[in-house]
C-alpha cells in the first residue's frame, strides 16, 4: 500500500525560485494537510483541505499557497523561496468526519533554500 | 487558541529504563489526544490514541492515560529498547469539521544499550 507519497524527498534552492512539492494519498481521505517540521517547534500545519477545490490557511500560511484540483494530490508552492523557508515539509491525510481517526504522513521533503 | 506542550528533550535512558515524556495541553471542549512517533529518516506514524476522559491508549508496551483534571496525557513505557529510540509527539484533534492537529515540539529519545 502507497499510503501518502511526497515528491520530490529532497531539493535545494537558490533565494527567489519557485517550486511545487506534490503529495498524492490513495486511501480516498477528504482532508489532507502540508506542515512543516522545525527543530523545537513541532510541526506547524501551513495549509489544509477538507475537500476538492477548497483550501484555507494554517497557522503559518505566508509565502506558500496551495492547489487540490483533484481529491487524491494536494500541491503546496513556493513562488519566491527564502532561507527562512528551510525546513522539513510533511504532507497528512485524514478520513473526514470523526476527530480520532488516524492522520497518516508521508515521508518528508527536506528543502534547502540557499 | 488550542496548544500542546511536551517535556524538554532530549531524553537519553539505558536499555530497560523506564520512560515517561509529559504532555499537557490546552484545548475548548474534549479534544481526541494523540502520541505519533517519528523514526529517524521517516514521517510520522500513529503510536496510540485517547477520544475521551479515564481512555487508556496502548500499544507496542507504551500507554497513556487521558486525564481531564489535569488536561494531561503523559506517555509511559516500562522499559524501553534501543529501537525505541525516535521522535515522540503529542498531539490533539480539535472538534471542529476540519480535522486539524495540533502538534507538541516533539521529544527526541534515545535508548543505549
Amino acid at each position: 500500500n502507497a499510503g501518502v507519497t511526497q515528491t520530490p524527498k529532497f531539493r535545494v534552492l537558490k533565494t527567489g525560485q519557485s517550486m511545487t512539492l506534490l503529495c498524492a494519498q490513495d486511501m480516498n481521505h477528504e482532508y489532507m494537510y502540508w506542515y512543516r517540521q522545525d527543530p523545537g517547534m513541532g510541526l506547524r500545519l501551513i495549509h489544509y483541505s477538507v475537500g476538492e477545490g477548497t483550501t484555507a490557511k494554517g497557522e503559518v500560511p505566508d509565502g506558500y499557497n496551495v492547489s487540490r484540483l483533484k481529491k487524491q494530490n494536494f500541491l503546496l508552492g513556493l513562488e519566491s523561496a527564502a532561507p527562512s523557508q528551510t525546513s522539513v515539509y510533511f504532507c497528512a491525510s485524514r478520513r473526514a468526519g470523526e476527530t480520532h481517526t488516524e492522520a497518516f504522513f508521508g515521508q518528508g521533503t527536506r528543502l534547502t533554500v540557499v | 487558541g488550542d496548544s500542546v506542550t511536551q517535556m524538554e528533550g532530549p531524553v537519553t535512558l539505558s536499555e530497560e529504563a523506564f520512560l515517561t515524556i509529559n504532555c499537557t495541553y490546552t484545548a475548548t471542549g474534549y479534544p481526541s489526544l494523540f502520541w505519533y512517533v517519528q523514526y529517524p529518516g521517516e514521517g510520522l506514524q500513529l503510536l496510540l490514541k485517547a477520544t475521551k476522559a479515564d481512555d487508556k491508549g496502548s500499544n507496542k508496551g507504551f500507554e497513556a492515560t487521558y486525564r481531564k483534571e489535569t488536561t494531561s496525557f503523559h506517555l509511559e513505557k516500562g522499559s524501553v529498547q534501543v529501537s525505541d529510540s525516535a521522535v515522540y509527539f503529542c498531539a490533539l484533534s480539535d472538534r471542529s469539521n476540519t480535522g486539524k492537529l495540533i502538534f507538541g515540539q516533539g521529544t527526541t529519545l534515545q535508548v543505549k544499550p
